[in-house]
């Protein structure tokens, strides 16, 4: 069974640009979580999303950040116009949600470094 | 909203010795969910080990176990018998759980180095 898919591992921008991270969660999830990680810093959450809903956007930015979980295709994080202080390295995690076993215990992908020039 | 303080920002100890990791929280719900994630060199995020609030028991997962005290809100990790690859960051979870599937908030972290 795959883990959790993010690509890709490192993306450079300039400032002004967009980023697009992706996200595939593990076979059998339906939950998707996004963190971001500053330099020497714990993660801090950003969004929670299920098929084609957002359920909890309280950690986004107001503006130019946004995210996605369409029903066919990977979970897709959005930054547009990026600044400098968006260079951090963004991780997705996925759960399978209730009903199973551990249903909450999410895992983690291997994270997208985005460095912005 | 809920904390989590990791209070040992670094930490060293001889391989094959044992070490603990302290963390604490604050919150005023009775069921959650905690959780220790391992962040090696590599950055990838690791499951550690997972505890259940209105479990008494302590978690363990072969040489990992932990010491939650509930009253206290205490969750430290302990590894017995270190090995090199236990180097690594190591943060400290917290879920709150009135329908399972919430976010993590996240401690500081610990960078534990296990010396040869």
């Amino acid at each position: 069974n795959a883990g959790v898919m993010q690509n890709p591992r490192h993306l450079v921008r300039r400032r002004g640009q967009e980023a697009r991270l992706r996200c595939s969660p593990m076979k059998g999830h339906s939950h998707v979580y996004w963190y971001r990680q500053l330099p020497e810093e714990g993660l801090k959450f950003m969004v929670y999303l299920q098929k084609e809903n957002i359920i909890d956007e309280s950690g986004m930015p107001k503006e130019r950040f946004s995210a996605e979980f369409p029903k066919e295709g990977p979970s897709i994080l959005r930054i547009q116009q990026v600044v400098r202080g968006d260079s951090a390295a963004y991780f997705c995690a996925s759960s399978p949600g209730p009903g199973t076993t551990h249903g909450d215990t999410q895992y983690f992908g291997p994270g997208t470094r985005l460095t912005v020039l | 909203a809920q904390t989590v303080t990791q209070s040992q920002p670094e930490m060293s100890v001889q391989e094959a010795e044992t070490v603990t990791l302290s963390c604490t929280y604050d919150t005023s719900e009775n069921n959650y969910y905690l959780f220790w994630y391992k962040q090696p060199p590599s950055r990838q995020m690791i499951l550690v080990i997972r505890q259940e609030a209105y479990k008494q028991q302590n978690a363990t997962e072969n040489r990992f176990s932990v010491n939650f005290q509930k009253a206290a809100k205490s969750f430290s990790l302990k590894i017995s018998d270190s090995q090199l690859g236990d180097t690594a960051m190591y943060f400290c979870a917290f879920m709150s759980s009135p329908g399972g599937n919430e976010k993590l908030t996240f401690g500081t972290g610990t960078r534990l180095t296990i010396i040869p």
